[in-house]
């Protein structure tokens, strides 16, 4: 199956900082989704990204399809933003069967 | 509001039990989804649904059954066949036509074998 690797494991940041995150995946997709999970477990969609870069208030991604990786961009870290990122991604020739990553794991400190 | 609804939260699971967890929608979506998170991990496919009265396996299918007789549920059944159950349960729904947006998640199912 596809193989999805996100980067780093773990982040801590100051709050007010700027991050990246990335996800590199290793056939090609026709859709990929970041994903926001909080301490309660709620999993939130922060975008649906198959291509392209789209921004909403402080993140963004751009997803290069034809280089398999999709970056997630924070600016002005928040401890609210503290939770697991995760991307998924679904295959072209495995449509309605998305695939995650084990996640990136954020902590912004007061 | 629509939304995803996941119940019950929590639930205990005695061995050689079967347990059903509750998956309900009504933001008109085509798909469901049901995926298993253990601690630390992100989450695996169990089983999904197009369809009405039609489900594909997951990559961990094994010890659980689905079905999916009308569009707004999707129930999961964890069988006594499931050796290792205890874990975060997760549905989600999207639509599949002219897709604009991705995974709409309800809130889990922590499930515990004691």
């Amino acid at each position: 199956g596809i193989q999805v690797e996100q980067s780093p494991p773990d982040l801590i940041l100051q709050e007010g900082a700027n991050s990246t995150l990335r996800c590199n995946f290793s056939d090609s997709v026709n859709n990929l989704q970041w994903f926001h999970q909080n301490p309660w477990g709620q999993l939130i969609n922060l975008f649906y990204i198959p291509s392209g870069t789209k921004q909403n208030g402080r993140l963004s991604a751009t997803t290069v399809a034809t280089e398999r990786y999709s970056l997630l961009y924070i600016s002005s870290s928040q401890t609210t933003d503290s939770g697991v990122y995760f991307c998924a991604v679904e295959r072209r020739t495995n449509a309605g069967k998305s695939t995650f990553g084990d996640g990136t794991t954020l902590t912004v400190k007061p | 509001d629509g939304g995803i609804t996941q119940s019950p939260k929590y639930l205990f699971r005695k061995e050689g039990q079967n347990v059903t967890l509750s998956c309900e929608q009504n933001l008109n979506h085509d798909a469901m989804y049901w995926y298993r998170q253990d601690p630390g991990q992100g989450l695996r496919l169990i089983y999904y649904s197009q369809i009405v009265n039609d489900f594909q396996k997951g990559d961990i299918a094994e010890g659980y059954s689905v079905s999916r007789e009308k569009k707004e549920s999707f129930p999961l059944t964890v069988t006594s066949a499931q050796k290792n159950p205890t874990a975060f349960y997760l549905c989600a729904s999207s639509i599949l036509r002219d897709r604009v947006g991705g995974y709409t998640f309800g809130s889990g199912t922590r499930l515990t074998v004691v």
